[in-house]
């Protein structure tokens, strides 16, 4: 079974850092792009960033909300994806969902989602 | 960057209503827009592949089409399964926006 699991997400105070992992099974995942997308409260999807595969060297892209504070980062070995969540706002509050993808193409496979609560 | 405006933004329909979903790019994207479907406390599902594929698994009541700016999503004959908030997303320009969504309730 194609499969997507996140999980790392908890309560943190303002300014800190958590990291999310999300570990892949039932696909190859090393051929993969591979995004991480929230969703706040009540609100709507929001893209937050990319990894591309190795064949493309593994370069990455963010929203600029995120830029900077952020970092996307795979293991391949472990079929593992992360999010290294730093200097956390409490506008970063969301569910954070890791989706699979390919060049101009959509998220095909979803995780559950973990949720991030910033909050002192 | 390029912005996704969906409408409406809520839509009240009955079941066995044909339904339409407008997403408009604010500038020419070509086929590169795709449409999920989500419920509440659940993630997200694609629907619809770069404006009109179907996604294996989904069925044919639900078709895309457009290009260039102006894409619609269409439920044929809406079941009660498919009440459930919509989102159209941008595949081939950073950042990879989504639409605002739109939530389509029982009427």
């Amino acid at each position: 079974e194609v499969q997507l699991v996140e999980s790392g997400g908890g309560l943190v105070q303002p300014g800190g850092s958590l990291r999310l992992s999300c570990v892949a099974s039932g696909f190859t995942f090393s051929d993969h792009y591979m995004d991480w997308v929230r969703q706040a409260p009540g609100k709507g999807l929001e893209w937050v960033g990319r990894t591309r595969n190795k064949a493309n060297r593994y370069t990455t892209e963010y929203a600029a909300s995120v830029k900077g504070r952020f970092t996307i980062s795979r293991d391949d070995s472990m079929n593992s994806l992360y999010l290294q969540m730093n200097s956390l706002k409490t506008e970063d509050t969301a569910v954070y969902y890791c989706g699979r993808s390919i060049p101009y193409s959509a998220h095909d496979v979803w995780g559950q989602g973990t949720l991030v609560t910033v909050s002192s | 960057d390029i912005q996704l405006t969906q409408s409406p933004s809520f839509l009240s329909a009955s079941v066995g209503d044909r339904v339409t979903i407008t997403c408009r790019a604010s500038q020419g994207i070509s086929s590169y827009l795709a449409w999920y479907q989500q419920k509440p406390g659940k993630a997200p599902k694609l629907l619809i592949n770069v404006a009109s594929t179907l996604q294996s698994g989904v069925p044919s009541r639900f078709s895309g089409s457009g290009s260039g700016t102006e894409f619609t999503l269409t439920i044929s004959s809406l079941q009660p399964e498919d009440f459930a908030t919509y989102y159209c997303q941008l595949l081939n320009s950073y950042p990879l926006t989504f639409g605002g969504g739109t939530k389509v309730e029982i009427k």
